[in-house]
């Protein structure tokens, strides 16, 4: 019940598309859902969450959308650019459980 | 940074030692966390703490312990190191509503 599941594994666009990640979960505890970003040799980053409050959250071109019903979150980035090339892992709850990440190639 | 810091920041250990990593942060959060990092497994949870002498098992802690003595110090033991522990090592902290930030990450290779 801990696990989160994270497709797809590997996500291919071209520059200005949009790419879409969804991770699903099965603890309906689950109230907070963090979105990082990790380029190659760094720590991962936040680049956005949302609570079970809310069901969508926008920040410039990134958008998380949460369907607690469903129990699955997604991560929308639109106008991709070369520089959101990363891996990219969603997580849920306090015990921050993370999924597999998928990695995120835009090509230019 | 975040005032959170690993150190080590590489290690080359022989098979059968005993490894202690540590994180240290100067924020105060309540939660600290120790994860994994392998290819193709993401970032794998070890343990966490949400506070003082508080801590829980995540979904890969066998061969692991950790200890919180204190707010600001986060420990984790490998007791007897296998080549099956070589990974990134990340420390990662949060408080009740904020992000969680991470460490820069420590490379361990047994060999």
């Amino acid at each position: 019940g801990e696990n989160v599941e994270q497709h797809p594994s590997t996500l291919s666009v071209q520059e200005g598309d949009s790419a879409v990640i969804k991770c699903t979960y099965s603890d309906s505890a689950s109230n907070y859902f963090p979105w990082y970003k990790q380029e190659l040799g760094k720590r991962p980053q936040l680049i956005i969450d949302i609570r079970s409050n809310v069901g969508e959250k926008k920040d410039q071109r990134i958008a998380v959308t949460l369907n607690k019903t469903a129990k699955h979150f997604s991560l929308h980035i639109t106008e991709t650019q070369p520089e959101d090339s990363a891996v990219y892992f969603c997580a849920r709850g306090n015990k921050l459980v993370f999924g597999a990440g998928t990695i995120l190639r835009v090509k230019s | 940074d975040a005032g959170i810091t690993q150190s080590p920041r590489h290690k080359v250990t022989e098979t059968g030692t005993p490894v202690t990593l540590r994180c240290h942060q100067t924020e105060n959060h309540r939660y600290m966390y120790w994860y994994r990092q392998d290819p193709g497994h993401g970032l794998r949870l070890i343990h966490y703490s949400y506070g003082v002498k508080d801590t829980d098992k995540g979904e890969v802690s066998d061969g692991y312990s950790v200890s919180r003595s204190k707010t600001e110090d986060f420990l984790l033991t490998l007791e007897s190191a296998t080549s099956s522990q070589t990974s990134v090592y990340f420390c990662a902290i949060r408080d009740s509503f904020t992000e969680a930030f991470f460490g820069q990450g420590t490379r361990l290779t047994v060999v």
